[in-house]
């Protein structure tokens, strides 16, 4: 089993759209949870990071952490096309985020 | 802005073959890392660096190697490329600022193809 499991997708919605991704994990030692958005033939980049249990917002972006049930989501509000890329998330024990645990990825389309 | 170069998008190496794929960093980052991306196994982490001349392994290491001769410059090699070596290659770099979560940068990737 992986230590990460993410929702696999694909996921198609409609311009407006809510969109909800999402991860489990297993290893309740992890204290750091993050973000990444890859568009197509880029690397990943940073989109946001949560320390701990919480919900954390930055514009039409909510990340929200349940470490009880240890699960992470990604909330889009007002879908546009632009978001249409892959979400990766990763999760690690310290600041060292360049040993993170990563997500397959879902990746996602937004139809105009 | 950060900017991590990748010398190369793409490459088409034969078996047996040694490759080195070139990763540069312009912000002066002490850490520096080689993952390979794969469908349904995510990013995994190869090797990594925390200072000129230093190397840790991650977690598949085996049949690569690194060098990092200068703070900027982190090189991956594959010593004899085999087919189940055929990926995207992922260089990135962060610094750490001692109170929040580092932040990682990444370049755009080498997909590499091992005939």
């Amino acid at each position: 089993q992986k230590e990460v499991e993410q929702d696999p997708g694909p996921l198609s919605v409609p311009e407006g759209a809510i969109v909800s991704l999402n991860c489990t994990y297993s290893n309740s030692a992890f204290q750091y949870f993050m973000w990444y958005r890859q568009y197509s033939r880029k690397g990943p980049e940073l989109l946001m990071y949560t320390y701990s249990s919480g919900n954390k917002e930055d514009g039409r972006f909510t990340a929200q952490v349940d470490k009880s049930s240890k699960y992470i989501s990604l909330f889009i509000r007002d879908s546009q096309p632009s978001d249409s890329a892959t979400y990766l998330c990763a999760m690690s024990y310290n600041t060292n985020a360049g040993k993170s645990t990563f997500g397959d990825g879902t990746t996602l389309t937004v139809k105009p | 802005d950060v900017k991590v170069t990748q010398s190369s998008r793409y490459l088409v190496k034969r078996t047996g073959e040694k490759v080195f794929l070139e990763c540069v960093q312009d912000m002066d980052h002490e850490n520096m890392f080689w993952y390979r991306q794969d469908p349904g196994l995510g990013l995994r982490l190869i090797y990594f660096s925390y200072d000129v001349k230093m190397k840790e392994k991650g977690d598949i290491p085996e049949g690569y190697s690194v060098s990092r001769e200068k703070k900027e410059r982190f090189s991956l090699i594959l010593e004899s490329a085999s087919t189940n070596q055929t990926s995207m290659y992922l260089c990135a770099s962060s610094s750490p600022d001692g109170s929040t979560n580092e932040k990682l940068f990444f370049g755009s990737g080498t997909q590499l193809s091992v005939l």
